[in-house]
């Protein structure tokens, strides 16, 4: 059974762009989380997309955003990138709605320069 | 509001010694989930447990212990005859149910080192 797959692993964008990152849930997985990792924040939260609707957003400006298709796979994007955004992006799926029985995914690092 | 504190920034253990990673919650919730993750040094976040509110009964898996005390608030980790494949960062995250659904949110972590 494969697991959540992040795509692309590593990326380097520079200030001011925007990038798209993707992930595929594990198959029958309808939730999809997003959370950012960074050595001064930790691990937040961003939003969770259940059968193609937000569900639930953290506290990020709206230059994030999200949305998740038919299949389940998901996509976040960050518009008008800063160098705060350098981060781990790492998303999650589960079963059902909300928390339980998380599978994360290895995560796409992004660099802004 | 929901918390989680991890005390231990950093542990530093010899292999085959037992090691207690700490981990305090606040949640006024009734109905939460309590997580245990490991992030090995490739990034992911691996999945170890996960307890509801309502199972305060505490579990082994292999080397591995947890300790449910919603009297204290806390859910602990011990890992019994450490080995150098357990050095990684660990985190505990409390899910709880809010309006629209499930909020998690994670401890800052603890990274521990087992020497050979």
């Amino acid at each position: 059974k494969a697991g959540v797959t992040q795509t692309p692993r590593y990326l380097i964008k520079t200030r001011g762009q925007q990038v798209t990152l993707s992930c595929s849930p594990i198959s029958g997985h309808r939730s999809v989380s997003w959370y950012q990792q960074t050595p001064g924040q930790g691990l937040q939260f961003l939003f969770e997309y259940f059968s193609e609707t937000q569900r639930n957003k953290g506290n990020f400006p709206g230059r994030f955003s999200g949305r998740q298709f038919s299949n389940s796979r998901s996509e976040m994007n960050v518009s008008t990138l800063e160098l705060g955004d350098s981060a781990l992006y790492l998303c999650a799926s589960s079963v059902g709605q909300g928390a339980p029985g998380y599978t994360f995914g290895s995560g796409t690092r992004l660099t802004v320069v | 509001a929901q918390k989680v504190t991890q005390a231990q920034t950093e542990i530093s253990v010899v292999e085959k010694e037992d090691v207690t990673l700490d981990c305090v919650y606040e949640t006024r919730d009734t109905t939460y989930y309590l997580f245990w993750y490991k992030q090995p040094p490739s990034g992911e976040l691996v999945f170890l447990i996960r307890r509801n509110s309502f199972d305060e009964q505490n579990e082994i898996s292999g080397r591995y212990s947890w300790n449910f005390q919603k009297s204290t608030s806390s859910f602990n980790f011990t890992i019994t005859a450490s080995q150098v494949v357990d050095s990684a960062v660990y985190f505990c995250a409390l899910s709880g149910l809010h309006t629209g659904g499930f909020k998690t949110i994670f401890g800052a972590g603890t990274r521990l080192f087992v020497k050979a």
